[in-house]
């Protein structure tokens, strides 16, 4: 039972412009969310988080929005730039749990 | 910001050997926890070490298999026995420790071919 799902497993998006990247969930319980990305041959790099109780959180060039009543949420890298290129993971967990559950990632592509 | 040092870093090891990877974290820290990716696929949390007592495996993952060690606050192991080809994966730590964004950190990981 694949509690969290990246729908998409791949995503190519042009230099400069919006890349957008989506996560869906299904646990309810679910109060805490975080993005990584991963290079390969390295461990994952936490990016952004967000707690249930916010519907959008901002760092930089990142943007994560939360639709708690869809179970969904995404990040949004603007500009996109050849760095981001890499493969991304949403992660969920529940209040007092600090178990991780992973979607399986989206790798992002960003063509100059 | 939290530093997880895990090696090896790679390896390739022949079925039916075992491997142990070891994990410092630069500060005690209570709880580590390690996953597992396996080719394509998402990360999935093996089980969780305190320090002191047994760890916590989750469905699908048993201690002779992998068993783990966490013998002080700062140090972890996770040895993957009795391997075949679908141990093939990369095996990574984190403490869950909560940084300044409140995202946890994880080790660099281990790439494991087993041939």
């Amino acid at each position: 039972d694949q509690q969290v799902k990246q729908n998409s497993p791949s995503l190519s998006v042009q230099e400069g412009r919006i890349s957008i990247l989506n996560c869906d969930y299904t646990n309810s319980m679910f109060d805490y969310f975080l993005w990584y990305k991963k290079y390969p041959a390295e461990g994952p790099t936490f990016l952004i988080s967000i707690s249930s109780i916010k519907d959008k959180n901002e760092d930089g060039r990142f943007t994560v929005f939360l639709n708690k009543s869809a179970k969904h949420l995404s990040l949004h890298i603007v500009p996109s730039q050849p760095g981001d290129s890499a493969v991304y993971f949403c992660a969920a967990s529940d209040f007092g749990n600090e178990k991780l559950t992973f979607g399986t990632g989206t790798r992002l592509t960003i063509i100059p | 910001s939290a530093v997880i040092s895990q090696k090896p870093s790679r390896d390739i090891c022949q079925r039916g050997t075992s491997l142990t990877i070891q994990c410092q974290v630069d500060s005690q820290v209570t709880m580590m926890f390690w996953y597992r990716q396996q080719p394509g696929q998402s990360l999935t949390l093996i089980a969780t070490a305190n320090q002191g007592s047994e760890a916590t495996y989750e469905s699908g993952f048993v201690i002779d298999k992998f068993p783990i060690s966490r013998p002080n606050l700062t140090f972890s192991t996770l040895t993957v026995s009795n391997m075949s080809p679908e141990d093939s994966s990369i095996y990574l730590c984190s403490d869950h420790r909560v940084t300044a964004n409140y995202g946890y950190t994880f080790g660099s990981g281990t790439r494991l071919t087993v041939v």
